[in-house]
């Protein structure tokens, strides 16, 4: 079965680091566009980072360098670090696969999300 | 300009077709994907590309595009359909991708 399950979610005081795994089965990660998505409590869906199958990243202006997304090929797994945390950062952190075709991407597959909860 | 412009909330008899939009200039030259998502779930993909269904999404959910809005029309919405509808696609620079505000579908 395709499925990502995301963990390492929790409360953490602002100026305060974390990294949130996300573990695929039935596909492999370093094959695929991958991305963290989140979603603050009550709001839309933010897009947060991508890596590419070629290792390339990207991330949304708004984060300043702070977070780092990577991905261990032999664990299957994908990561987002964050670091300098702040309370505008506290939302359900999704991480979902990219399908390619053309300019016809979508994120095709989600996990079912971590909390991050910013807050002293 | 890298952002999707969504109406916040829209509302449907229950049987009858909806319209759902989204605005960008990102759309001039990337497709939308439109993702479902209920209360406490993660967002599942419904419509992507020109007008493509991943297996599972029902017939009566079918997307267009023009210009720089892309629309997510629901023909027969059904009870189930209640949820929040998100248009997202790659921004102007293509390695980036932006997602709309949401709307709020009600059925009534």
């Amino acid at each position: 079965e395709v499925q990502l399950v995301e963990s390492g979610g929790g409360l953490i005081q602002p100026g305060g680091s974390l990294r949130l795994s996300c573990a695929a089965s039935g596909f492999t990660v370093s094959s695929n566009y991958m991305s963290w998505v989140r979603q603050a409590p009550g709001k839309g869906l933010e897009w947060v980072s991508v890596i590419y199958s070629g290792g390339t990243t990207y991330y949304a202006d708004s984060l300043k360098g702070r977070f780092t997304i990577s991905r261990d090929n032999s664990k299957n797994t994908l990561y987002l670090q964050m670091n300098s945390l702040r309370a505008e950062d506290t939302a359900v952190y999704y991480c979902a696969r990219i399908t390619l075709s053309g300019q016809k991407d979508a994120f095709d597959i989600w996990g079912q999300g971590t909390m991050v909860t910013v807050s002293s | 300009s890298s952002e999707l412009t969504q109406d916040p909330a829209v509302s449907v008899a229950l049987g009858q077709t909806v319209r759902i939009t989204c605005q960008g200039n990102s759309l001039r030259t990337y497709y939308a994907s439109w993702y479902q998502q209920k209360p406490g779930q993660a967002p599942v993909l419904v419509i992507y590309g020109e007008n493509n269904r991943p297996s599972g999404i029902p017939d009566r959910f079918s997307g267009s595009n023009s210009g720089n809005t892309a629309s997510l029309t629901i023909t027969g919405a059904q009870a189930e359909d209640e949820a929040d509808y998100h248009c997202n696609s790659r921004d102007s620079s293509g390695n980036r991708w932006v997602f709309g505000g949401g709307t709020k579908l009600t059925v009534l």
